[in-house]
């Protein structure tokens, strides 16, 4: 069985500051990982993803997530919040076996002041 | 370039009505998958198709139905609207059994009921 979880609800930074959201996750076979983002009232938008290639992905918008397999983590990072970052975050693991489907963390908030 | 179209965008039931929520993409994927979305829980799987004439349950999918008689087209059926029903509904599709390439969502369809 799979499982993701977002360790954060909400995440508040200032602009030009660094982002850091947290994920781990848990999987029975080699998972890949992914981040979407969803701005209010709109659907949600592949931001990065992790396929067993180089355990650093870099997405779109400056993000990037690097995975860990000794610590199961897949943590957002950004060098340098924008305004229009703000948006929730979600964290989803997938395990590669058979149907797999997507399972998506809870999500995490990211608001940021001027 | 479409990618995946849900209707309607909002909708307000009264308790015992049925409608359809309509999905439909133009990219050509075998697989698609319908989610709901509650505050704070992140996406639940309701039901998904591997391909026309294919469906499984996932997570959620007690008081829907779902047919896929076309590659292009994957509706949702609520039979007897409930108030627990009230959510964001989200159609994906993907290219991928593996799922490694993300999906691709709709913008979501709004309903209330009351």
């Amino acid at each position: 069985a799979q499982s993701v979880t977002q360790l954060d609800s909400h995440v508040s930074v200032s602009e030009g500051t660094p982002v850091l959201l947290r994920c781990n996750y848990s999987s029975s076979y080699s998972p890949s990982l992914f981040w979407y983002v969803q701005h209010p009232n709109k659907g949600l938008q592949l931001l990065l993803k992790y396929t067993s290639a180089a355990t650093l992905v870099k997405g779109i918008n400056g993000f990037e997530a690097e995975f860990k397999k000794s610590e199961t983590s897949f943590h957002l990072t950004k060098p340098s919040a924008h305004m229009s970052d703000a948006a929730e975050y979600f964290c989803v693991v997938s395990e590669n076996s058979g149907y797999s489907t997507l399972t998506f963390g809870k999500g995490t908030m990211l608001l940021v002041s001027p | 370039n479409a990618g995946v179209t849900q209707t309607p965008k909002f909708r307000i039931l009264k308790i015992g009505q049925s409608m359809t929520l309509q999905c439909a993409q133009d990219m050509n994927h075998n697989y698609m998958y319908w989610y709901r979305q509650d505050p704070g829980m992140g996406l639940k799987l309701i039901y998904y198709s591997v391909g026309a004439g294919i469906t499984d349950k996932g997570e959620v999918p007690n008081g829907y139905n779902v047919s896929r008689s076309t590659t292009e087209d994957f509706p949702l059926r609520l039979e007897l609207a409930a108030p627990s029903q009230t959510s964001v509904y989200f159609c994906a599709s993907s290219y991928s059994r593996e799922s490694n390439y993300g999906y691709t969502f709709g913008s979501g369809t709004r309903l209330t009921v009351v």
